[in-house]
């Protein structure tokens, strides 16, 4: 069983920042969280993780609270090809590197 | 690097025939997975891999086999085709720890 919650989607305005939430209030200490994202009909594309301290790369930010119950993925300027399914996945690295993947938030960006 | 690509994109079985859907990755990557994704619905482990010679079963292993002869390759057999088989297929490969890597995925559809 997938051990998130996410809105099942929400929409956002091209430009304007992204912020998808996730619960994962049963993460123990040495679980990560991962997000992914499948843009239609595509393999799923690994986006960010991160374990205690937020991150940022080229692509988002990961802000998770600090008892790690909750996170949330940022994409600051939002763009058309944004419109995708974005998984939050909590991934214990020495579990054979297995995702269990949930249903997702799906996001629409809107000109 | 060409990444993980899957033959054949698209196939329509007859319920009881067989096939092998091909996955190549070309990153030396130990780990290697299939996944299966049903209309609407997250990804389902099948089957994985973490390294030549080693398979073991996901979630959802009953009518699949897999092998993993050599570290590119990892072929999905499906012996008897049956309509709940339907579905899209996504292999994936990574490194130990890292995130994964997908394919563009093969569209089957069993009549």
């Amino acid at each position: 069983d997938a051990k998130t919650t996410q809105p099942t989607s929400m929409d956002c305005a091209e430009g304007r920042a992204a912020n998808l939430p996730c619960n994962h209030s049963t993460i123990s200490g040495n679980e990560y969280v991962y997000w992914y994202r499948q843009i239609h009909s595509q393999g799923p594309q690994y986006i960010i993780h991160g374990l205690k301290n937020n991150e940022t790369n080229e692509m988002a930010s990961l802000i998770i609270t600090e008892d790690r119950k909750s996170s949330t993925l940022i994409l600051p300027h939002a763009t058309l090809r944004d419109t995708a399914v974005y998984y939050c996945i909590v991934y214990f690295k020495a579990a054979g590197n297995k995702l269990t993947f949930g249903g997702g938030t799906r996001v629409l960006v809107k000109p | 690097n060409a990444g993980v690509t899957q033959t054949p994109k698209f196939r329509i079985l007859k319920i009881g025939q067989s096939m092998t859907l091909q996955c190549t990755q070309d990153m030396n990557h130990n780990y290697m997975y299939w996944y299966r994704q049903d209309p609407g619905m997250g990804l389902k482990l099948i089957y994985y891999s973490v390294g030549a010679g080693i398979t073991d079963k996901g979630e959802v292993p009953n009518g699949y086999n897999v092998s993993r002869s050599t570290t590119e390759d990892f072929p999905l057999r499906l012996e008897l085709a049956a309509p709940s088989q339907t579905s899209v297929y996504f292999c994936a490969s990574g490194a130990q720890y890292n995130e994964q890597f997908f394919g563009p995925g093969t569209r089957l559809t069993v009549l």
